[in-house]
């Protein structure tokens, strides 16, 4: 079975664009998180969804958005990127009846500049 | 916020060695895991413990849980260069999601 899938694995950006990351769970889990990873904060949760609804949401700004599409798919988008935004996002997905363990995908490296 | 605070943040090791991460925690917990991350990678599952349990095996890991001190430890046994890598807590409440620590760095030197 296949993992969870993070495009695109690097990119680099300029400070006030904006990035659209992109999550395949694995197949049959409807559950997907997402994480970002710093040095300094370590990994700090992002939000989650279930069945294309927002089911909880981390203590980020608003330039923060995600959704999830029917085949359970999932994207993050950040806006007005901030050099802060740098970061590994790791995208995260579980069965619903398991959330509790959750499986990592690659992630993905963003830098801004 | 981090739930979880693994100790101690790096730990440097010969191969052959055993290497012991601990992690505390604030609050009440449904279960604890712990994963492990190789460097730019993504995290990996490697073992949860129940809050009703107290040990728990995989392979050459073992985890405990004292839930009275809010802290748990991963032993390695007989570690290997490729266990080298970073080691995370993850703590889990009503809602599910895992919070995790900082983690531990692991280097097992061949």
């Amino acid at each position: 079975k296949a993992g969870v899938t993070q495009t695109p694995r690097y990119l680099i950006k300029t400070r006030g664009q904006q990035v659209t990351l992109s999550c395949s769970p694995i197949s049959g889990h409807r559950s997907v998180s997402w994480y970002q990873q710093t040095p300094g904060q370590g990994l700090q949760f992002l939000f989650e969804y279930f069945s294309e609804t927002q089911r909880n949401k981390g203590n980020f700004p608003g330039r923060f958005s995600g959704r999830q599409f029917s085949n359970s798919r999932s994207e993050m988008n950040v806006s007005t990127l901030e050099l802060g935004d740098s970061a590994l996002y790791l995208c995260a997905s579980s069965l619903v009846g398991e959330r509790n363990t959750i499986y990592f995908g690659e992630g993905s490296w963003l830098t801004v500049v | 916020s981090q739930q979880g605070e693994e100790d101690p943040q790096a730990l440097s090791i010969q191969e052959g060695e055993n290497a012991t991460m601990n992690c505390s925690y604030k609050t009440s917990i449904n279960n604890l895991q712990w994963y492990r991350q190789n460097s730019g990678r993504g995290l990996v599952h490697l073992i949860l413990i129940r809050s009703n349990e107290r040990e728990k095996h995989s392979g050459r890991l073992r985890v405990t849980l004292d839930t009275s001190k809010k802290s748990s430890s991963l032993l390695i046994t007989a570690s290997r260069a490729a266990d080298t890598a970073s080691y995370f807590c993850a703590t889990t409440l009503g809602s599910y999601i895992p919070t995790f620590g900082r983690g531990t760095s692991l280097i097992v030197h061949p």
